[in-house]
C-alpha cells in the first residue's frame, strides 16, 4: 500500500524551530519528487516547498523561503521540512505530498494523515 | 489573495450539474501549465480528482470532469450527490513566482 506517514508537529514558540518528517513506503521514494503543502485553520491549502527526487534541486514559497529547509534521505524513504524562525502565520496542519508524475507541481495523489504545528507564546 | 481564483462557494440540488471555475493568468494556466483538482472532506486529507486538465485518476467516478481555456480551468459534477458536499481546490504551477499554487477553495453544498 503506497504511504505518507508525517510526524514532528506540536506547539512551538514564536522564532523557535521544528523538523517535521515523512515516511514513505509502497513505491519507489527516490524516483519520486515530492511536496509539502499546508492548510492554516479554516483555510485554504497553500504549497510550502518541493523537491526533486534525487534531493538535487529545491523549491519554496516566498512566505518561507529563507526560513524553511526541504532535505530527503532516500536511503530511509523519509522527507523532511526544516523550519526555522517560526511566526505565528506558519500554524497549520502540514501535509507532505507525492506528485502524479516527475515534476513536485504536479498533481499529488498520494498525501500524508497531516501534522499540526501550533507557533505560539 | 490567491494566485488563482476561485468562488467562495456552489451549491446544487442532487442529481444537478455544477461547475467550479478556476481563473488563472499568462503566468500560471494561461502559459500553458496543468491544472488539477482535489476533494478536500472535513477533517481529512485532499483527494486528487482530476490531474493534467481532464484526466481522473483510479476510482474517481465519471461524474467529474475537468476542462481548461485559455486563463480558466473548470471543474464539473454531474448527477449531485450528497457526498460530494465538500471543499474543491485548483493547482497549477505559476512561473512568476517559481512554484505550485492552490485557488483558494469552493464549499460546494448540496441543497
Amino acid at each position: 500500500e503506497v504511504q505518507l506517514l508525517e510526524s514532528g508537529g506540536g506547539l512551538v514558540q514564536p522564532g523557535g524551530s521544528l523538523r517535521l518528517s515523512c515516511v514513505a513506503s509502497g513505491f519507489s521514494f527516490s524516483s519520486s519528487a515530492m511536496s509539502w503543502v499546508r492548510q492554516a485553520p479554516g483555510k485554504g491549502l497553500e504549497w510550502v516547498s518541493g523537491i526533486s527526487g534525487s534531493g538535487g534541486f529545491t523549491y519554496y514559497a516566498d512566505s518561507v523561503k529563507g526560513r524553511f529547509l526541504i532535505s530527503r534521505d532516500n536511503s530511509k524513504n523519509t522527507l523532511y521540512l526544516q523550519m526555522n524562525s517560526l511566526r505565528a502565520e506558519d500554524t497549520a496542519v502540514y501535509y507532505c505530498a507525492k506528485p502524479l508524475g516527475s515534476e513536485y507541481y504536479y498533481g499529488m495523489d498520494v498525501w500524508g494523515q497531516g501534522t499540526t504545528v501550533t507557533v505560539s507564546s | 489573495q490567491s494566485v488563482l481564483t476561485q468562488p467562495p462557494s456552489v451549491s446544487g440540488a442532487p442529481g444537478q450539474r455544477v461547475t467550479i471555475s478556476c481563473t488563472g493568468s499568462s503566468s500560471n494556466i494561461g502559459a500553458g501549465y496543468d491544472v488539477h483538482w482535489y476533494q478536500q472532506l472535513p477533517g481529512t486529507a485532499p483527494k486528487l480528482l482530476i490531474y493534467r486538465n481532464n484526466n481522473r485518476p483510479s476510482g474517481v467516478p465519471d461524474r467529474f470532469s475537468g476542462s481548461k481555456s485559455g486563463t480558466s480551468a473548470s471543474l464539473a459534477i454531474t448527477g449531485l450527490q450528497a457526498e460530494d458536499e465538500a471543499d474543491y481546490y485548483c493547482q497549477s504551477y505559476d512561473s512568476r513566482l517559481s512554484g505550485s499554487v492552490f485557488g483558494g477553495g469552493t464549499k460546494l453544498t448540496v441543497l
